[in-house]
């Protein structure tokens, strides 16, 4: 199984701040990379597939890159409605995997 | 408008059996994949299953494989879940999921979730 680990697992920012989260597959995985936002309660929420692919209606202060083995996530300005949970995920090969989850919290 | 609702959820013994609904909506469901995943309270997303658009081809996760069985009814428009000899790490919220086969291979569009609780 391709395990999929992100970090960090929490951080603390700012309104305005720039974000990164880093995902990393166990193996390489081309750009079958997506990622997902998850608010309290609430369903996950596509924002990135195929590793840099916006989806639609998700804001462009958001974006995804990599390939191979070495992702990111990128909030170039983190905005109030941003605070959430984020999961990379691999579509590479079966079994799916998700990565652990990166907390976003306002400091 | 894409919309996913599930039901069925409950509680039920270790051992038991329990069948989840997912009721699809706004789009073509005979012409797309679909999927579970599944979250244990306080926890990350665990990919659970996924049914290609026709139901000929499933996947499942090593730690459902052969207790659970996806399956779509397009007549109803339905996804359902059957889960028997569950377990109490089976509890969690379960979410079915629209899923993009090819070329992109992602979950686009969630449901809410239906919570399942294996306790004795």
């Amino acid at each position: 199984d391709i395990q999929m680990t992100q970090s960090p697992s929490s951080l603390s920012a700012s309104v305005g701040d720039r974000v990164t989260i880093t995902c990393r597959a166990s193996q390489s995985i081309s750009t079958y990379l997506n990622w997902y936002q998850q608010k309290p309660g609430k369903a996950p929420k596509l924002l990135i597939y195929a590793a840099s692919s916006l989806q639609g209606g998700v804001p462009s202060r958001f974006s995804g890159s990599g390939s191979g083995a070495h992702f990111t996530l990128t909030i170039s300005s983190l905005q109030p409605e941003d605070f959430a949970t984020y999961y990379c995920q691999q579509s590479h090969s079966n079994p799916l995997t998700f990565g652990g989850g990166t907390k976003v919290e306002i400091k | 408008e894409v919309h996913l609702l599930e039901s069925g959820g409950g509680l039920v013994r270790p051992g038991g059996s329990l069948r989840v609904s997912c009721a699809a909506s706004g789009f073509t469901f005979t012409t797309n994949a679909m999927g579970w995943v599944r979250q244990a309270p306080g926890k990350g997303l665990e990919w659970v299953s996924v049914i290609s658009e026709t139901g000929v081809t499933t996947h499942y996760a090593d730690s459902v494989k052969g207790r659970f069985t996806v399956s779509k009814d397009t007549s109803k428009n339905t996804l359902y879940l059957q889960m028997n000899s569950l377990r109490a790490e089976d509890t969690a919220l379960y979410y079915c999921a629209k899923y993009i086969w090819e070329p992109d291979r992602a979950f686009d569009f969630w449901g809410q979730g239906t919570m399942v609780t294996v306790s004795s």
